[in-house]
């Protein structure tokens, strides 16, 4: 079974600077998803971004990317010049690629989550 | 806005109840997904279903069921209601094609009491 770990429940950064989230995670599959989802107070649960596993390519999603090592099977989330607005928790989650999860699976696998307080 | 729309958004009920949350997914999606968040946890899968059959079975309570409907809505009955059952609970839809995420309601707070 997939698993996502958060090591850190908490973070605090200053406003516009930049903070790393971390993520890790364990799995035997080779095709998958990998997400940052953000739960600000309102509790909606919003996309941040998103990468594909075989895509080597780190994405980037204005002031927010992420740090994919497949090999090391982690992937963090880097917000860049941090704003108030940012303040939220953060959740990584996993689902498997379009084979492996039987076609049509998008079933989410999420850590635990880091609380960001963003100090003005 | 997500598109896929929970109610109630609170409820509060007695310990030994039975409530149903609605969910009506995005336009489009066939597949939708149940998921529970305790307190100050990440959400745990409970239950999804495809085009009205029950495709993905979690961490789902057998007090717990789940339907999806002919118009694509879907219904989570929860029944015999614990204190510990207090939780958010979320749905969000799929189109369950290739590279489609997830979009996700605003969730139904429940307090069992």
């Amino acid at each position: 079974a997939q698993t996502v770990t958060q090591s850190q429940p908490e973070m605090s950064v200053q406003e516009a600077e930049t903070v790393t989230l971390s993520c890790t995670y364990d799995t035997s599959e080779s095709d998958y998803y990998l997400f940052w989802y953000k739960q600000p107070p309102s509790r909606q649960m919003i996309l941040v971004i998103r990468q594909e596993a075989y895509k080597q390519q780190n994405a980037t999603e204005n002031r927010f990317s992420v740090n994919f090592q497949k090999a090391a099977k982690s992937f963090s989330l880097k917000i860049s010049d941090s704003q108030l607005g940012d303040a939220a928790m953060y959740f990584c989650a996993y689902t498997p690629g379009w084979l492996e999860s039987n076609f049509g699976n998008e079933k989410l696998t999420f850590g635990t989550g880091t609380r960001l307080t963003i100090i003005p | 806005d997500s598109g896929v729309t929970q109610t109630p958004k609170h409820l509060i009920t007695a310990t030994g109840q039975r409530v149903t949350l609605r969910c009506s997914p995005r336009s489009g999606d066939l597949s939708v997904y149940w998921y529970q968040q305790s307190l100050d946890q990440g959400l745990q899968f409970l239950i999804q279903y495809y085009n009205g059959e029950e495709r993905a079975k979690g961490n789902i309570l057998e007090r717990f069921s789940a339907q999806q409907f002919p118009d694509l809505h879907s219904e989570l009955n929860l029944s015999s209601l614990e204190l510990g059952d207090s939780a958010l609970y979320f749905c969000a839809s799929g189109e369950s094609s290739y590279n489609s995420p997830l979009h996700f309601g605003n969730g139904t707070r429940l307090t069992v009491t």
